[in-house]
C-alpha cells in the first residue's frame, strides 16, 4: 500500500459532464501530481502541486483544472467530458518538489465517458 | 524537451533466466532516471533511480539497473526473473533542477510488458 488514497475507483459519466476526482497524498507529503494513462497516450502529465501552490503544468486540458487545498488533498475537475477522456487518471505524491523524491502512486480512479 | 524510450512492447522469459528491460532516454543535463512497475489494476510502484554515482544501481525485488551515459541508457536487469515478476515496466526520467517549469515532474516511458514463463 502506497498510502496515497484516490477515490471513486470508478466513474462512468455522459459526455458533457463535469466530474471531481480526489486525491489524499501520503501522509507527510507536500506535493501532489496528476497522470492520465490512457492506451494511446501511454503516461501523460497533467499537473504538480506543492503545498497549495501550482508548480508545474504539463498536457493538461483547458477544460481540466485542479487544486491543492490547505489539508494538502486535491482534486482534479475535468469537464465538457469528451469520450477521448476515458481514462485511468493516478494522483501520486512525494515529500518535497525535490527531484530525488520517488513519487508514490495511488491505485488510480478509472473514467469511462459513454 | 526530455524524453524516454522503451523499444519492446514486449519481453518474454523463462523463469529462472536473466532479464533486461531496456530504456534509453534524451535530456539536457545530467539526468535523474527511474524504473516503476505496475501491476494489474494497481498504481505504479517505485522500484529503483539514478541520481549520481555508481553505475549500477540496486533497487526492490533483486532489480537491478545499469546507467551509460555514453549509450544514454538505463536497462533494468535481474539475474533470475520469477512469474511474479510479470508486469508492466515503465522507465522514466526527470530533468535537473536549472530546467524551465514545464518540464521538472517525470516523464515517462511508453512501458514495457513483462512476460515470464514457468
Amino acid at each position: 500500500d502506497s498510502g496515497v488514497t484516490q477515490t471513486p475507483k470508478h466513474l462512468i459519466t455522459a459526455t458533457g459532464q463535469r466530474v471531481t476526482l480526489r486525491c489524499s497524498p501520503r501522509s507527510g507529503d507536500l506535493s501532489v501530481y496528476w497522470y492520465q494513462q490512457s492506451l494511446d497516450q501511454g503516461l501523460q502529465f497533467l499537473i504538480q502541486y506543492y503545498n497549495g501552490e501550482e508548480r508545474a503544468k504539463g498536457n493538461i486540458l483547458e477544460r481540466f483544472s485542479a487544486q491543492q487545498f490547505p489539508d494538502l488533498h486535491s482534486e482534479l475537475n475535468l469537464s465538457s467530458l469528451e469520450l477521448g477522456d476515458s481514462a485511468l487518471y493516478f494522483c501520486a505524491s512525494s515529500p518535497s518538489s525535490s527531484y530525488n523524491s520517488p513519487l508514490h502512486f495511488g491505485n488510480g480512479t478509472r473514467l469511462t465517458v459513454t | 524537451a526530455q524524453s524516454v524510450a522503451q523499444p519492446e512492447d514486449q519481453v518474454n522469459v523463462a523463469e529462472g533466466n536473466p532479464l533486461t528491460v531496456k530504456c534509453t532516454y534524451s535530456v539536457s543535463g545530467n539526468p535523474y532516471l527511474f524504473w516503476y512497475v505496475q501491476y494489474p489494476n494497481r498504481g505504479l510502484q517505485f522500484l529503483l533511480k539514478y541520481i549520481t554515482g555508481d553505475n549500477l544501481v540496486k533497487g526492490s525485488y533483486g532489480f537491478e539497473a545499469e546507467f551509460n551515459k555514453s549509450q544514454t541508457s538505463f536497462h533494468l536487469k535481474k539475474p533470475s526473473a520469477l512469474v511474479s515478476d510479470s508486469a508492466l515496466y515503465f522507465c522514466a526520467v526527470r530533468g535537473p533542477r536549472y530546467v524551465d517549469t514545464g518540464r521538472r515532474a517525470l516523464t515517462f516511458g511508453s512501458g514495457t510488458r513483462l512476460q515470464v514463463q514457468p
